[in-house]
């Protein structure tokens, strides 16, 4: 199975950058989402990363080192509706995703 | 109309009530997946199944069936609901291809008395 760990909650101010990190521990590793949920809704695709590196997507970015179990999602110029939950996800080689507990992100102004 | 639609949205049943929760998708997609969140644990998986005639237990399966009626029609019973089963419920729906990119209903919040 995986174990897949991520901060709780994270707080910053409307303009600033956010880093969330990501740890995982899994057998036959086949890629790493972030999803964004916002309160009440449902989860939706923010990045896919299966090779080591950067993936830059406008103001967000995800980063990911497979031998060291080890991703981040970057949020920069950090705007209100960037408050939410982000989750992060990985999945095998059974194409089931698993998902850590999220991180709820407060963007103040 | 949504591409992941799940009916009921809100549901509050009793202890040892049977429950249907239903999901439908427009995106011809194979797989479908049935999840629970509950605070502080995240995304968990109930079942999935990746055709009409594949039916998966995930991670937290007992207390729960499925059935998958059509390629656009995956539904969850709770045979008798019990209150730590209040929960929301998300369906989803994954292409074939590797990255696998889960689409979301807009979730079923079951209370369970």
């Amino acid at each position: 199975g995986q174990n897949i760990d991520q901060p709780t909650e994270m707080t910053a101010t409307e303009g600033a950058i956010v880093q969330i990190n990501c740890t995982y521990q899994t057998s036959g590793f086949n890629g790493l989402f972030w999803y964004q949920q916002h309160a009440g809704e449902a989860p939706t695709f923010l990045s896919y990363n299966v090779l080591d590196g950067l993936e830059e997507k406008g103001r967000f970015s995800s980063f990911l080192s497979r031998s060291k179990g080890y991703s981040y999602l970057l949020l920069k110029e950090l705007q209100m509706k960037d408050s939410a939950s982000y989750l992060c996800a990985v999945t095998s080689n059974d194409y089931k995703l698993s998902f850590g507990a999220g991180t709820t992100v407060t963007v103040r102004a | 109309d949504a591409d992941v639609t799940q009916t009921p949205r809100n549901r509050i049943t009793k202890t040892g009530k049977r429950i249907m929760l239903e999901c439908s998708q427009t995106k011809g997609h194979d797989r479908m997946y049935w999840y629970r969140q509950d605070p502080g644990l995240g995304l968990r998986l109930i079942y999935y199944s990746f055709d009409v005639k594949d039916i998966n237990k995930g991670e937290i399966s007992d207390g729960y069936s499925v059935s998958r009626q059509a390629q656009a029609k995956f539904s969850l019973s709770l045979e008798s609901a019990i209150p730590n089963q209040t929960a929301l419920y998300f369906c989803a729906t994954s292409g074939d291809s590797g990255a696998n990119v889960l689409t979301f209903g807009a979730g079923s919040r079951l209370t369970v008395l």
